[in-house]
């Protein structure tokens, strides 16, 4: 069964606008990441944050997470038409600060930047 | 390094026939995972393995199912008897235990249509 909720399942907006999506989890984990998929295509990675931290930024991508509520946030700044895929979070319920590598992956959300 | 690579990207097959996948890891990476998706859906666990040893197999994961991973480098998902409902992405990915905190690195897909 899938670990993550993902929230929207699609969204479409203009480029340059700002997009968000949600990912709520429902263990414990020692780390939450966010990938990338292009339609037929592979997973890349884009963002992992621990459980220990709050925020993280790379690049246009900012990640929230808040382990209280077992919610995340990827927000993706100032899009572009070739950001236009499906993004998926992942959870990894290792303990003790370890690793367990094995990810549960959400549904994702389809995201659609218009020129 | 030319990162993960999967082989055949697309199979179709008759229903009753055996297919094998192919995944060749990003060469130092010690973990190898097998996952399956499905159109619309997130990749969901199969398998997977630290060096040559399977640590852990997904229910999902029936009988006609095998994987191996000989020597610890490349893996071989087989698949007997399909079904129709074996119809799916079957994504490899690999990752280097200890060095990062269980990003994966995934290669493109095996796509599969058993007719």
């Amino acid at each position: 069964s899938q670990q993550g909720e993902e929230d929207p399942q699609a969204l479409s907006i203009q480029e340059g606008e700002n997009a968000t999506m949600n990912c709520s989890y429902k263990t414990s984990i020692n780390n939450l990441q966010w990938y990338r998929q292009n339609s037929g295509r592979g997973l890349v990675h884009l963002i992992l944050i621990r459980s220990n931290e709050r925020e993280k930024h790379s690049g246009r991508l900012r990640v929230t997470l808040d382990t209280s509520k077992k919610s995340s946030s990827l927000l993706i700044t100032a899009s572009r038409a070739a950001d236009t895929a499906s993004y998926f979070c992942a959870t990894d319920v290792g303990a003790g600060g370890t690793s367990y590598g094995k990810l549960t992956f959400g549904q994702g959300t389809i995201l659609t930047v218009h020129p | 390094d030319t990162g993960v690579s999967q082989n055949p990207r697309h199979k179709i097959t008759k229903r009753g026939q055996n297919v094998t996948f192919r995944c060749d890891p990003i060469s130092e990476h010690n973990r190898l995972y097998w996952y399956r998706q499905t159109l619309g859906q997130g990749p969901e666990f199969l398998t997977y393995f630290q060096n040559e040893a399977q640590l852990e197999k997904s229910r999902l994961l029936s009988d006609r199912f095998s994987a191996e991973r000989p020597k610890g480098s490349f893996s071989t998902l087989e698949i007997q008897r399909t079904e129709q409902g074996d119809s799916a992405m079957y994504l490899c990915a690999s990752s280097l235990v200890g060095h990062s905190t269980g990003e994966l690195f995934f290669g493109e897909g095996s796509r599969l249509t058993v007719l």
